[in-house]
């Protein structure tokens, strides 16, 4: 079954440590996203991707990196991470612009 | 500025109906979506509206008026399990189109 991975599921890291997060996808999606999720803030959009070679900042976009070298795959960088990273960070992926995305398990991140 | 806003909680009885209701402030808007979120789970899509009117996928149903830059999610024969937060997203159709969640509202239901 095509399903949608992230990894680590948890991590603890230092303010000022580049981090990286993965998500891998087996859909053959198109579009990818990146979400952080806080309390009182609901899902905010980091950046999304429409296609290999295609990144676009979202929301909430500063401090944080992305590539797209193949459909699969969609890691999220933080450059330097810093404590008001801290947060519970999902991938998602869609066949259709905006349409029923599906979301990848999640990573919680606490930055020291 | 672009926003959506829903109720932060809401309560309701085993069995019976809720409305959870979402207004939204967005240009480009092209499309209104629902999700799902059990505590410590991911969100999980429930429905989607481009047009005016109501979609209806089992229990759940969902309407849409863009003249009134609103919509609802309507849960029938509530069950335990419907306990979880629901968010509604807005869908831009722009150069750039783009996603915006509201921040959720929690369903608390009473046996």
């Amino acid at each position: 079954d095509a399903e949608i991975t992230q990894s680590p599921r948890h991590k603890i890291t230092e303010t000022g440590r580049q981090v990286t997060l993965a998500c891998h996808q087996t859909w053959n999606h198109n579009n990818m996203f990146w979400y952080r999720q806080d309390l009182g803030h609901g899902l905010r959009l980091i950046h999304y991707s429409y296609g290999v070679q295609d990144t676009n900042k979202g929301e909430v976009s500063d401090g944080y990196s992305v590539s797209r070298s193949n459909t699969e795959d969609l890691p999220l960088t933080l450059e330097s991470a810093a404590s008001s990273q801290t947060s519970v960070y999902f991938c998602a992926s869609s066949e259709l612009r905006g349409n029923e995305q599906f979301f990848g398990p999640g990573t919680r991140l606490t930055v020291l | 500025g672009q926003s959506l806003e829903q109720p932060s909680e809401v309560t309701a009885v085993e069995g019976a109906i809720v409305q959870i209701n979402c207004t939204y402030q967005t240009s480009g808007f092209y499309g209104l979506s629902w999700y799902q979120q059990h505590d410590g789970g991911a969100p999980t899509f429930l429905s989607y509206n481009a047009l005016d009117g109501l979609e209806e996928t089992g229990r759940f149903s969902s309407f849409l008026s863009r003249s009134d830059s609103y919509g609802y999610l309507l849960l029938q024969e509530l069950q335990m399990k419907d306990s979880a937060s629901y968010f509604c997203a807005a869908e831009r159709m722009n150069r750039d189109d783009k996603i915006i969640f509201g921040k959720g509202t929690r369903l608390h239901i009473l046996p």
